[in-house]
């Protein structure tokens, strides 16, 4: 069974901090894609990272795919009270149709 | 813009009664999906669909349905509503489940 494991859970640091999220896996992923969602919306697609050591940056985040394909990571440089939310990783399982498995997701709070 | 929307956005009823939430998509995307989520479970797949006419289960399928008859609409019905069926519903569409997933606002329902 494919499962993604992020760390860490909860996260609270104040603005201007850095700060980097874990998502792991012992399966090789094909692709693996982070999103953002804020309270009562709906998560919003941030960055689909395909190739073995891939490196894309989005504004002060930077996401990265390991050379094996099976993690990933989410660096915010210099936090943002704007940046809190939840943080999920996810990749698609071919074994179940292509069907996307997310990872419990990482609580962020950036305090002012 | 083409988008993605949900309805309704908030619903209360009660036991035993069906309930249908909509979902609209202007994307045309063939990939339409239903998460349910909650606290300590993150998103959970109840039913998705590749196609018109093609409808497939997820990990959480028990007490819900979906039909798919155009492109644009995955309508989720739950047959008999339960108070274990008291969360968050997020519908979301995909034209490559590699590449990612846009997702509706979310419809929080309540049954009591």
């Amino acid at each position: 069974t494919q499962l993604l494991k992020q760390s860490p859970q909860f996260l609270s640091i104040q603005e201007g901090e850095n700060l980097t999220v874990y998502c792991n896996s012992s399966s090789v992923f094909s692709s693996l894609q982070w999103y953002r969602q804020e309270p009562g919306e709906g998560p919003v697609l941030l960055v689909t990272v395909v190739t073995g050591g891939e490196v894309k940056k989005l504004k002060r985040l930077t996401f990265q795919f390991g050379d094996a394909r099976k993690d990933s990571s989410l660096h915010i440089t210099a936090a943002q009270p704007g940046d809190t939310g939840l943080y999920l990783c996810a990749g698609p399982n071919y074994n179940q149709g292509g069907k996307l498995i997310f990872g419990q997701g990482t609580e962020l709070s950036v305090k002012p | 813009d083409a988008e993605i929307t949900q309805s309704p956005r908030h619903k209360i009823t009660e036991t035993g009664r069906q309930v249908t939430l909509a979902c609209h998509q202007t994307w045309n995307h063939n990939n339409m999906f239903w998460y349910r989520q909650d606290l300590g479970h993150g998103l959970r797949l109840i039913h998705y669909s590749y196609g018109v006419q093609d409808t497939n289960k997820g990990e959480v399928s028990d007490g819900y349905s979906v039909s798919r008859s155009n492109t644009e609409d995955l309508p989720l019905t739950l047959e008999s509503a339960a108070s274990s069926q008291t969360s968050v519903y997020f519908c979301a569409s995909s034209p490559d489940v590699a590449l990612g997933q846009f997702f509706g606002p979310g419809t929080r329902l309540t049954v009591l």
